[in-house]
């Protein structure tokens, strides 16, 4: 089962920021907390991670709060291309190999 | 994108026929996983390797089996394909999974798509 929870659907026109919200309430102290995306049909693929403190990368910020129940992952300027289903995901560790959870995501859809 | 490769792309087969799925990478990445994708349930993982010949299942494994021989290849079967194997299969790979707590990015093939009849 998935230890996130996403809305399932956002609008954001183009050029402004997309804030996509994850609720992680069951996160444990050493867990971290990873968005990918998915584009049509395409394999998912990794934007950002981050454990206790806010990250930026070239294609995202990622904001946790300090309890870390919740994070918030923001595209600055959105585009056309960022149209993509969304997932937010907290790492379960089973004999060193990643396995990773992914719920039903969050399916932006980008406005011009 | 790591440099990873599945075979065939597309696929139809019947009710009770072997399919093998093959996923290829040429980044020497110790781990691999095969996921399915269907609607209404997002990716679940179906088994995973940690190296050569080291295998094992995750949460949706029955009805599927893995060989991995060689660091590049991870080879997903279906001994006896059903309607409700249907679906999108994806593999991927991690190079390192790390220390506990550290993370590595799992890159993603671009998909085998399916369909038993």
């Amino acid at each position: 089962d998935a230890k996130t929870t996403q809305p399932p659907s956002m609008d954001c026109a183009e050029g402004r920021a997309a804030n996509l919200p994850c609720n992680h309430s069951t996160i444990s102290g050493n867990e971290y907390v990873y968005w990918y995306r998915q584009i049509h049909s395409q394999g998912p693929q990794y934007i950002i991670h981050g454990l206790k403190n806010n990250e930026t990368n070239e294609m995202a910020s990622l904001i946790i709060t300090e309890d870390r129940k919740s994070s918030t992952l923001i595209l600055p300027h959105a585009t056309l291309r960022d149209t993509a289903v969304y997932y937010c995901i907290v790492r379960d560790v089973i004999q060193g190999a990643q396995k990773l959870v992914f719920g039903q995501g969050t399916r932006l859809t980008i406005n011009p | 994108d790591a440099g990873i490769t599945q075979s065939p792309r597309h696929k139809v087969t019947e009710t009770g026929t072997p399919v093998t799925l093959r996923c290829h990478q040429t980044e020497n990445h110790r781990y691999m996983y095969w996921y399915r994708q269907d609607p209404g349930h997002g990716l679940r993982l179906i088994h995973y390797s940690y190296g050569v010949k080291d295998t094992d299942k995750g949460e949706v494994s029955d009805g599927y089996s893995v060989s991995r021989s060689k660091t590049e290849d991870f080879l997903l079967t279906l001994e006896s394909a059903t309607s409700s194997q249907t679906s999108v299969y994806f593999c991927a790979t991690v190079m390192t999974s790390g220390r506990f707590g550290s993370y590595n990015e799992q890159f993603f093939g671009p998909g085998t798509r399916l369909t038993v009849l």
